[in-house]
């Protein structure tokens, strides 16, 4: 079946301005995870949800993150007035069941740039 | 579990040569290290994982070993080949928590 796909792959904004980032994890799983990149670091973490609730957003921050996830499957993170710190890739995982033992499958993330 | 330091940043070997990676971690609670790779412009992807009942897994060419007492673990490739050329990042997680907390990544390059 298809991986874990986000879009948009690319998203330049200006300052200030509010961007929504989409990820659908793979079919069936129930556990979603938001990180972000930055240049030559590894994944920081974020948010993870069990189903359709925030089971962690220890990660997020500040309060101009925050994050969606309605039906239990596609989820949304929202970014309100931009800063240009906020440039990074953005990437989401997603796992059969919120088992620390069950492989995150990683989407190919969306660079996000702040100008 | 937010502390995990991995060497070297950088690693170049020639084809054929192994290579190891080197992760230490802080929290005692720690319990599992999955090791993933990231080819350039790529997602990343497991490549091996262990549990902290375990000192020991191999997968053909790639091997992670883990020492619980001195909070540390390593990423042995052997019979390296060009398309091993990657960043790989370490991470650890507690079955209490669910998110991993990653490494600052290790860029391999082989030399052909």
């Amino acid at each position: 079946g298809a991986g874990v796909s986000q879009t948009p792959s690319n998203k330049v904004t200006e300052k200030g301005k509010y961007v929504e980032l989409r990820c659908d994890p793979i079919s069936g799983h129930t556990a979603l995870y938001w990180y972000r990149q930055s240049l030559g670091q590894g994944p920081e973490f974020l948010i993870y949800f069990q189903g359709t609730g925030a089971a962690d957003d220890s990660g997020l921050p500040n309060d101009r993150f925050f994050a969606v996830r309605p039906e239990g499957s596609v989820s949304t993170l929202k970014i309100q007035r931009t800063e240009r710190g906020d440039s990074a890739v953005y990437l989401c995982a997603s796992s059969l069941t919120g088992t620390v033992y069950n492989e995150q499958f990683f989407g190919p993330g969306t660079r996000l740039t702040v100008l | 579990g937010e502390n995990v330091e991995q060497h070297p940043s950088t690693l170049s070997v020639q084809e054929g040569d192994s290579a190891v990676i080197k992760c230490t971690y802080s929290d005692s609670a720690s319990n599992y290290f999955p090791w993933y790779k990231q080819e350039l412009g790529k997602r990343p992807q497991l490549i091996i994982d262990i549990r902290s009942n375990v000192g020991e897994k191999k997968d053909q060419r790639i091997a992670v070993t883990l020492n619980k007492t001195a909070k540390h673990f390593s990423l042995h490739i052997t019979e390296t080949q060009p398309e091993d050329s990657a960043v790989y990042f370490c991470a650890e997680s507690q079955n209490t928590g669910n998110q991993f907390y990653f490494g600052t990544g290790t860029s391999l390059t082989v030399i052909p």
